[in-house]
């Protein structure tokens, strides 16, 4: 069985620019969250999405958004790019929102320059 | 609420050593509890997760870990540790009914000495 899948896996955009990041869940997975790593801050929840809803957001600016298709795969996008966006961004998913075991990718690494 | 402490940032051991990386949790419900690893420039793997039954947890890799309720700790533990051990390792809490999201620890650091 796949593992949760993560595109493209690393990355170098210009301040200012945006991205889009795209993930595609474990079959029979309907939860898709997603976090940011960064050395300084650790793990940091973004926000999740079931059942093609965002249904909890992180403490995020308006600049970072996502959203989930039929299938489950989800793409989350952040706009006007700035340094400290530099960051490995992690997808999870799970079968359902019971908080029973979440699995995650191997991440998108994004260098903003 | 939940939260999770995982007190020990940097844990250095010599190979064939034995480990123990400590994790506490606080949450107002029952929980489930979880470990992952990550290992430089990859995601997180699931090592090993408590969802009910017997307290002792056994994963992959030789680890196991212990849920001890009235201590609310759920410490990682390997008897014999391997230079390939070498990684990030991470605690986890989701409470236990409905929707629950899951809170990450901070992370601890095991470097495995030659």
């Amino acid at each position: 069985k796949a593992g949760v899948t993560q595109t493209p896996r690393y990355l170098i955009k210009t301040r200012g620019q945006q991205v889009t990041l795209s993930c595609s869940p474990i079959s029979g997975h309907r939860s898709v969250s997603w976090y940011q790593q960064t050395p300084g801050q650790g793990l940091q929840f973004l926000f999740e999405y079931f059942s093609e809803t965002q249904r909890n957001k992180g403490n995020f600016p308006g600049r970072f958004s996502g959203r989930q298709f039929s299938n489950s795969r989800s793409e989350m996008n952040v706009s006007t790019l700035e340094l400290g966006d530099s960051a490995l961004y992690l997808c999870a998913s799970s079968r359902d929102r019971s908080g029973n075991t979440i699995y995650f990718g191997e991440g998108s690494w994004l260098t903003v320059v | 609420a939940q939260s999770v402490t995982q007190l020990d940032s940097q844990v250095p051991v010599f190979e064939e050593a034995p480990v123990e990386l400590r994790c506490n949790y606080s949450s107002s419900v029952s929980v489930y509890l979880f470990w992952y690893v990550q290992y430089p420039n990859q995601g997180l793997q699931l090592l090993l997760k408590y969802l009910s039954g017997s307290t002792l947890v056994k994963g992959i890799n030789g680890f196991e870990a212990e849920f001890n309720k009235s201590q609310t700790s759920f410490h990682l533990r390997k008897p014999s540790v391997h230079i390939s051990d070498t990684a990030e390792y991470f605690c986890a809490v989701s409470g236990s009914g409905g929707y629950q999201k899951v809170t990450f620890g901070t992370g601890t650091k095991l470097q495995v000495i030659p």
